[in-house]
């Protein structure tokens, strides 16, 4: 089974720009979430979609926006870049195959870079 | 707030030197307790889930333990290929989440030189 696949590896922008993110989570999983990982601040949740719905949403401006499609594959949107989004974005997607707990799995990532 | 905390920050062992990673946590309602593996310049790699206390998990050299309050990853007789970061996150049920939120720990970067 494929893995959760994650598109464009790499991107450099310059300020101001806007940028969008693609990711095809695993066959049959229907939740797709969005980090930021930084060495400032670790790992953050951006937000998260289930059948294309956003079910929450972390504490992150307007600029950062997503959406997921009906074969669940999801995109997020950054506009007006700022230096401070340089980092990588990870995407996980989960099966949502109980209620109890549910096991995320990640893709490499897009390592942004704002010039 | 849920918070998730991980000790220490950085732990160098010698080749065959055991140790054991800490991960903290207070979470509304714990649903799950996960450890991944993340190597540089990729993607957190899954290890475990653990989801009541007292439950183990085991993978080769690592074990991951569940207690109340902390999570434990057990590593034996580790090797220069156990070199990583090790992440903690856990899952939440309390009001405002939901199974697609992970909150993360800051990670503990392992380095086993031979």
């Amino acid at each position: 089974k494929a893995g959760v696949t994650q598109t464009p590896r790499y991107l450099i922008k310059t300020r101001g720009q806007q940028v969008t993110l693609s990711c095809s989570p695993i066959s049959g999983h229907r939740s797709v979430s969005w980090y930021q990982q930084t060495p400032g601040q670790g790992l953050q949740f951006l937000f998260e979609y289930f059948s294309e719905t956003q079910r929450n949403k972390g504490n992150f401006p307007g600029r950062f926006s997503g959406r997921q499609f009906s074969n669940s594959r999801s995109e997020m949107n950054v506009s007006t870049l700022e230096l401070g989004d340089s980092a990588l974005y990870l995407c996980a997607s989960s099966s949502i195959r109980t209620f109890a707990y549910n096991e995320q799995f990640f893709g490499p990532g897009t390592r942004l870079t704002v010039l | 707030e849920d918070q998730v905390t991980q000790s220490p920050e950085a732990l160098r062992l010698q080749e065959g030197e055991s140790s054991s990673l800490n991960c903290s946590y207070t979470v509304s309602g714990l649903r799950g307790l996960f450890w991944y593996r993340q190597d540089p310049g990729k993607g957190p790699e899954f290890l475990f889930t653990l989801y009541s206390a007292g439950e183990e998990k085991e993978k080769e050299r690592l074990k991951a333990t569940l207690t109340k309050k902390e999570s434990f990853l057990h590593i034996t007789a580790p090797k220069p290929e156990d070199s990583a970061t090790y992440l903690c996150a856990v899952q939440a049920g309390g009001r405002g989440s939901t199974l697609g939120r992970l909150y993360f720990g800051r990670g503990t970067q392992l380095t086993v030189w031979p």
